[in-house]
């Protein structure tokens, strides 16, 4: 079956717009997941869904970022008056459940480059 | 909180060498502990996972013994290829961190023919 796809791939945009990525978890998966990986470095957890239970937030790194997700399907993070620091790729990530042995498929990612 | 720490690279092999990239962790009570692998160009996938100490988690010809008292899940294939070129990934899931990956910092494999 389809795995989790992200869009847009690539988007370039200026200091202080507003960004959209979205991302389609594989489908019947529980739980959604996004995290941000910078230049170099390892992967940082930003927000985890749940089914109906409230979001975990507490990576997101500042009240620039937001995140929804409609019932058990698409989810979209957002970024508010983007920052140069926010380059990176973030990624999104479906499990059957939150639960601590299932496996996460990660989609390829969107890299975002804040000029 | 939970922390992995992964042995810096990045590290450079002839192919058919052995390898080990080195994996140490902190967490209460009983993380599953992952490998990830990352092709260039390529999304993330799991290479391989172990759920409770002393399982060995096994794929690709890579094994990874998940060590409670060493606390340590350290990666090895006992001889590498040019297609294993890749940045490597240790990770948890568990402890005070339920349902959320906590990554390692990374280790770039590049292999020699």
């Amino acid at each position: 079956g389809a795995g989790v796809s992200q869009s847009p791939s690539n988007k370039v945009t200026e200091k202080g717009k507003d960004v959209e990525l979205r991302c389609d978890p594989i489908s019947g998966h529980t739980a959604l997941y996004w995290y941000r990986q910078r230049l170099g470095q390892g992967l940082e957890f930003l927000i985890y869904f749940q089914g109906n239970s409230a979001p975990d937030k507490s990576g997101l790194p500042s009240d620039r970022f937001s995140a929804e997700r409609t019932g058990e399907s698409v989810s979209t993070l957002t970024i508010q008056r983007t920052q140069q620091e926010d380059s990176a790729v973030y990624l999104c990530a479906s499990s059957g459940s939150g639960g601590a042995s299932y496996e996460q498929y990660f989609g390829p990612g969107t890299r975002l480059t804040v000029t | 909180g939970n922390s992995v720490t992964q042995m810096e690279g990045p590290v450079t092999l002839s192919e058919e060498a052995f390898l080990t990239i080195n994996c140490t962790y902190t967490a209460t009570g009983y993380p599953s502990l992952f490998w990830y692998v990352q092709y260039p160009g390529e999304g993330l996938q799991l290479l391989l996972k172990a759920t409770k100490a002393d399982d060995k988690g096994s794929n690709k010809g890579f094994e990874a013994t998940y060590r409670k008292e060493t606390t340590s899940f350290h990666l090895e294939k006992g001889s590498v290829q040019v297609s294993d070129s890749a940045v490597y990934f240790c990770a948890l899931l568990g402890g005070t961190s339920y349902g959320k990956l906590t990554f390692g910092q990374g280790t770039i494999l590049t292999v020699h023919p």
